[in-house]
C-alpha cells in the first residue's frame, strides 16, 4: 500500500529564513508523481510544487523547491525567503496511474512564519 | 473560470437526518474524489470516480455513498449522519493524466449533532 509520512506535525521560520519540510513515502512504483499543497487559514487547497518520479532535476517554482531523493523515497520541501504569507498547513502527496489512480496524502505540516 | 463548486460550505444537522454535499467541477474531468481532514489525519480519501459511472471506495467509505451521473457531478450522500461523521469535507477533480494535479473545492464544514 501507497503510505506518505510527513514527521512534522509543526514547524516554524522567521520571516526572511529558509525552512524545509520533510516528506516520505512508500511505494514499490518507479513511475509517479508527487506534489506538495499549501492549505492556508481560507482552507482552500492550493498546488505549490510537483515533481516527476523519472525526472531527476529538482522542479522549482520561484521561492520554492524540492529535493527529491528517489532511492531514499524522500521528496522534501524548501521555502526560502519565507513570508508571512507562507503560514499555513502543508500536505505532501502522491498519485499513481495505477489500479485506482488515487491520491494519497501525508498528514501535514502546519508552518508559522515569526515576523 | 476553472473551478470545483461545493455546496453547502457550512451545515449542521442532526444524527440520522440524510444530508447531500454536491460537487461540481467544469473542466471536463474524468477523475472525481471526496476527502475528509480531521485534525492529526491529514486527508482522507472516502470514495473516488474515474470516469462516470464508475465509483470505487477510498480508504475510509463507511456511512458514505456517491454516485457519478454526469461527468461534472459527484455527490457526496450521507444517508444516517452520525456525530463521528463531523469534519471538514473536500471534493476534487483531476484529469486522468498523471502529471495532473488536483482541483479541490472549497470545502464543507459539516458537524453532526
Amino acid at each position: 500500500a501507497q503510505t506518505v509520512t510527513q514527521s512534522q506535525p509543526e514547524m516554524s521560520v522567521q520571516e526572511a529564513e529558509t525552512v524545509t519540510l520533510s516528506c516520505t513515502y512508500d511505494t514499490s512504483e518507479s513511475d509517479y508523481y508527487l506534489f506538495w499543497y499549501k492549505q492556508p487559514p481560507s482552507r482552500q487547497m492550493i498546488l505549490v510544487i510537483r515533481q516527476e518520479a523519472y525526472k531527476q532535476q529538482n522542479a522549482t517554482e520561484n521561492r520554492f523547491s524540492v529535493n527529491f531523493q528517489k532511492a531514499a523515497k524522500s521528496f522534501s520541501l524548501k521555502i526560502s525567503d519565507s513570508q508571512l504569507g507562507d503560514a499555513a498547513m502543508y500536505f505532501c502527496a502522491y498519485r499513481w496511474l495505477g489500479t485506482g489512480n488515487q491520491f494519497y496524502f501525508g498528514t501535514g505540516t502546519s508552518l508559522t512564519v515569526i515576523p | 473560470e476553472a473551478q470545483v463548486t461545493q455546496n453547502p460550505r457550512y451545515l449542521i444537522t442532526v444524527t440520522g437526518k440524510k444530508l447531500t454535499v454536491t460537487c461540481s467541477q467544469n473542466m471536463n474531468h474524468e477523475y472525481m474524489s471526496w476527502y475528509r481532514q480531521d485534525p492529526g489525519l491529514g486527508l482522507r480519501q472516502i470514495y473516488y470516480s474515474m470516469n462516470v459511472e464508475v465509483t470505487d471506495k477510498g480508504d475510509v467509505p463507511e456511512g458514505y455513498k456517491v454516485s457519478r451521473k454526469e461527468k461534472r457531478n459527484f455527490p457526496l450522500i450521507l444517508e444516517s449522519p452520525s456525530p463521528n461523521q463531523t469534519s471538514l469535507y473536500f471534493c476534487a477533480s483531476s484529469a486522468m493524466i498523471s502529471h495532473n494535479e488536483q482541483f479541490f473545492g472549497p470545502g464543507t464544514r459539516l458537524t453532526v449533532l
